[in-house]
């Protein structure tokens, strides 16, 4: 079965430093991985996705992400956090068998302090 | 392109009662996601569409809950003798290839 396991239910960083966002996830296929990001009260926002081309992903707004599949992960990253930046992040798998749902992580909320 | 559009943004409605949500998904994407977002929880996967056909639906979707999408572009979904639980986001999802873009969802209310 596949799955999306977020590592951290809240992040906190202060703004200007990095931000890493962990995600691992388990798919029998070769799956197809994306980053949402929701601010509150308004509707999910792709990030960034992979489909099975370069393993670094480069997304809106300065973030990139690694696809590692000896690791089975899918980490984001920032080199330098914005206040604009809080908002919750989801990770997101397809597993590019019969099926093209998307199946979301339980979500990392990411606190900036200024 | 105006984005995925849902209708209404919020809806109240008296335990019993009968809603329906509609969905405009951007044109020409053939694939079609509903899916329910709880406070503080991730979305849940209800079922999706390609062009007019339901190809798969979620054990969440109890026989209570019906989505059509007559000609393969907009799309309801229905909810019968509605619960209190049924109190969620209901979003809505198109998508060309692989990644889906969302509408900004309907709030239903169970009071």
């Amino acid at each position: 079965a596949q799955s999306v396991t977020q590592l951290d239910s809240h992040v906190s960083v202060s703004e200007g430093t990095p931000v890493l966002l962990r995600c691992n996830y388990s798919s029998s296929y070769s799956p197809s991985l994306f980053w949402y990001v929701q601010h509150p009260n308004k509707g999910l926002q792709l990030l960034l996705k992979y489909t099975s081309a370069a393993t670094l992903v480069k997304g809106i707004n300065g973030f990139e992400a690694e696809f590692k599949k000896s690791e089975t992960s899918f980490h984001l990253t920032k080199p330098s956090a914005h206040m604009s930046d809080a908002a919750e992040y989801f990770c997101v798998v397809t597993p590019m068998d019969s099926s093209y749902k998307l199946i979301f992580g339980s979500g990392t909320r990411l606190l900036v302090r200024p | 392109d105006t984005g995925v559009s849902q209708d209404p943004r919020h809806k109240i409605t008296k335990r019993g009662q009968n809603v329906t949500f509609r969905c405009d998904p951007i044109s020409e994407h053939n694939r079609l996601y509903w899916y329910r977002q709880t406070l503080g929880q991730g979305p849940e996967f209800l079922t999706y569409f390609q062009n007019e056909a339901q190809l798969e639906k979620s054990r969440l979707l109890s026989d209570r809950f019906s989505a059509e999408r007559p000609k393969g572009s907009f799309s309801t979904l229905e909810i019968q003798r509605t619960e209190q639980g049924d109190s969620a986001m209901y979003l809505c999802a198109s998508s060309p290839t692989r990644e889906a873009f969302f509408g900004q969802g309907t709030r239903l209310t169970v009071v």
